[in-house]
């Protein structure tokens, strides 16, 4: 069974650009989270998606973060237009039931870096 | 609010050496308290869990972690450790009831020295 992916693993751009990061959870997984962790720092929760729909976007940073999961599989997450705060990784995990003591299971992260 | 510490942010130890990672949280709710192990370029992995019951827990690998609500702490200890345990430990929380997200501690770089 394929664990969580995520695309692209690095990305360098500049300042006032845009990056979208995609995450594929693992089949059958009903719920995917985007986690955020800057350099030397916790990893924080950004949002979380039941299907297609936003469960908790309480972590968003502000409306420069955009997620979408159309469909209820894959997930997007734009970032738009980029600020050197932004740099850090970017991690998305997925599970199966609606429980908080379900185990997720997290990808490799996608490393940005703003200029 | 809720927050978990990790106060080491490195600890090198010896092979064959025990060690120990501390958590301590803190949090108005009940909790289940989670540690995932990173290894280079790989994700996040689950190595133990508490939810109820026994306060001890287990991993497959020979890490125990210890729950102790007095103290809000939930450590993790190998007896002995291997140079392949070598990696990055976050302890996490999530809680019982309300949001299904995680509230992660900073992580602690485990070097295992030979």
């Amino acid at each position: 069974e394929a664990g969580v992916t995520q695309f692209p693993s690095h990305s360098v751009i500049e300042k006032g650009q845009t990056v979208t990061l995609r995450c594929d959870p693992i089949s059958g997984h009903d719920n995917l989270y985007w986690y955020r962790r800057v350099m030397g720092k916790e990893i924080k929760f950004l949002l979380h998606f039941v299907k297609e729909s936003k469960q908790d976007e309480s972590g968003m940073p502000n409306n420069r973060f955009l997620a979408e999961r159309t469909g209820g599989t894959y997930s997007t997450l734009k970032v738009q237009p980029a600020e050197l705060e932004d740099s850090g990784v970017y991690f998305c995990a997925s599970s199966q039931a609606l429980n908080p003591w379900d185990e997720q299971f997290f990808g490799p992260g996608t490393r940005l870096t703003v200029l | 609010a809720q927050s978990v510490t990790q106060l080491d942010s490195q600890v090198p130890v010896f092979e064959e050496a025990p060690v120990e990672l501390r958590c301590n949280y803190s949090s108005s709710v009940s909790v289940y308290l989670f540690w995932y192990v990173q290894y280079p370029n790989q994700g996040l992995q689950l190595l133990l869990k508490y939810l109820s019951g026994s306060t001890l827990v287990e991993s497959i690998n020979g890490f125990e972690a210890e729950f102790n609500k007095s103290q809000t702490s939930f450590h993790l200890r190998k007896p002995s450790v291997h140079i392949s345990d070598t990696a990055e430990y976050f302890c996490a929380v999530s809680e019982a009831s309300g949001t299904y997200k995680y509230i992660f501690g900073t992580g602690t770089r485990l070097k295992v020295l030979a």
